[in-house]
């Protein structure tokens, strides 16, 4: 089935321990994107990537790194968790046709760091 | 600075329509998008609006003027399905996407 999934659905996170947030999408895209949704807030830029191999910053990229080693797959780590990282987080991938343009969302990760 | 407008919570009820609008700032501007998300769920696309106008998709239509930084998203025929947040989002010069806070939308009977 096409589309974009996001591992774990769910986690609970002691402070200062280190996760890995997975996303994989079988759309081919070339763009893709993480995201953090907060109450009252509209989706912030984490990191983006353009293509395979490369990366890049976001709004808010501090404490969070991705890689890019092929189309499919670009994984988000949290190399320290802080409190503030508790949020939900969604991977999304950028298809654009002709004059449309749509980012494709995966279904999310609910992130508690305590 | 980059900064959507849009309004917190709006109440409507079924059948009738609701007009969900949108102002923006941003530094560039390379189309205006609209999604719904329903609680708990990730966001699906609605409409793009990259040209001056408006742009119909069955009961859903969205309008845009460039000039003025504002767009609209008009429901029509409210069904209690589209209970849901509606969120605005302008892709910027780098081309990426700046999102409003969302408008929820709560449909009565």
């Amino acid at each position: 089935i096409a589309g974009i999934t996001q591992a774990p659905t769910s986690q609970i996170l002691a402070a200062g321990r280190r996760m890995t947030l997975r996303c994989t999408q079988d759309m081919r895209h070339n763009a893709m994107y993480w995201y953090r949704q907060d109450l009252g807030l509209g989706l912030r830029l984490i990191h983006y990537s353009n293509t395979a191999g490369t990366t890049g910053k976001g709004e808010v990229p501090d404490g969070y790194s991705v890689s890019r080693a092929n189309t499919d797959d670009f994984p988000l780590t949290l190399a320290s968790a802080v409190p503030s990282q508790t949020s939900v987080y969604f991977c999304a991938s950028r298809k654009t046709s002709g004059h449309t343009d749509t980012q494709y969302f995966g279904p999310g990760t609910r992130l508690t760091v305590l | 600075g980059q900064n959507i407008d849009q309004p917190t919570e709006m109440t409507a009820t079924e059948g009738a329509i609701v007009q969900i609008n949108c102002t923006y700032q941003t530094s560039g501007f390379n189309g205006l998008f609209w999604y719904q998300q329903h609680a708990g769920e990730a966001p699906t696309f609605l409409s793009y609006n990259v040209l001056d106008g408006l742009e119909e998709k069955g009961r859903f239509s969205s309008f845009l003027s460039r000039s003025k930084g504002y767009s609209y998203l008009l429901l029509k025929e409210l069904q209690m399905k589209d209970s849901a947040s509606y969120l605005c989002a302008v892709m910027d010069s780098n081309y990426q996407l700046i999102w409003g806070a969302g408008t929820k939308l709560i449909i009565k009977p």
